[in-house]
């Protein structure tokens, strides 16, 4: 069974600048879902992909938005970026006939110069 | 609004000590909670979720809804059980939605 992967692995970028982060999902899981975890905090969710549909939205501007595609792989775009979006940006997927649970990748570690 | 606080940035105790590891969340429903674990070089995974009453690793969480707290609980440390824990509650029904706290780092030393 693949687990979640991420890619890249590191990105550095300038402010103002758009970024896209990619997450494919564990076999067999069916919704994605994406965390912002700054330095020193813990993970805060960004929104959820069920079926390629948005199902769910944290506390996340407008800027921040996604995809989900027909095989469940997912996308996270973020325009304009902002110093304080550097963080390690996390991919989680599940599915609902495996109780839900959530399996994460290494995440995506994003600097914002 | 949904809340979870660790007051605790880092823990240290010595093996074979008693763990307790703090969690109090603010929800104005019936919540659900978790326990998630990253160990050193390692994806976050879950540790335990309430609703199933387990103990994993010798860790058990009681959710006390008159406090508002879900500790995370351990009779003897181990010195494998050093990592990065968080508490997450759940945003919807299905689970998979969390706001995480802010992590407690346990060491357990020789």
């Amino acid at each position: 069974e693949t687990g979640v992967t991420q890619s890249p692995t590191h990105l550095i970028k300038t402010r103002g600048q758009q970024v896209t982060l990619r997450c494919s999902s564990q076999s067999g899981h069916n919704t994605v879902s994406w965390y912002q975890q700054a330095l020193g905090q813990g993970p805060q969710f960004i929104f959820q992909y069920y079926r390629e549909e948005e199902n769910g939205r944290g506390n996340f501007p407008p800027r921040f938005s996604g995809l989900q595609f027909p095989n469940y792989s997912s996308e996270l775009n973020v325009n304009a970026l902002e110093l304080d979006d550097s963080a390690l940006y996390l991919c989680a997927s599940s599915s609902r006939d495996r109780g839900n649970e959530q399996f994460f990748g290494p995440g995506t570690r994003l600097t914002v110069l | 609004a949904q809340r979870v606080t660790q007051p605790e940035k880092l823990l240290s105790v010595f093996k074979g000590a008693p763990v307790e590891l703090k969690c109090n969340y603010s929800y104005s429903g019936s919540p659900e909670l978790f326990w998630y674990v990253q160990y050193s070089r390692q994806r976050l995974q879950l540790l335990l979720r309430h609703i199933s009453r387990e103990s994993i690793k010798g860790f058990t969480a009681d959710l006390n809804k008159g406090e508002t707290s879900f500790h995370l609980k351990k009779p003897f440390a181990q010195e494998e059980d050093s990592a990065m824990y968080y508490c997450a509650l759940s945003l919807n029904n299905a689970g998979n939605m969390l706001t995480f706290g802010g992590g407690t780092r346990l060491m357990v030393k020789p």
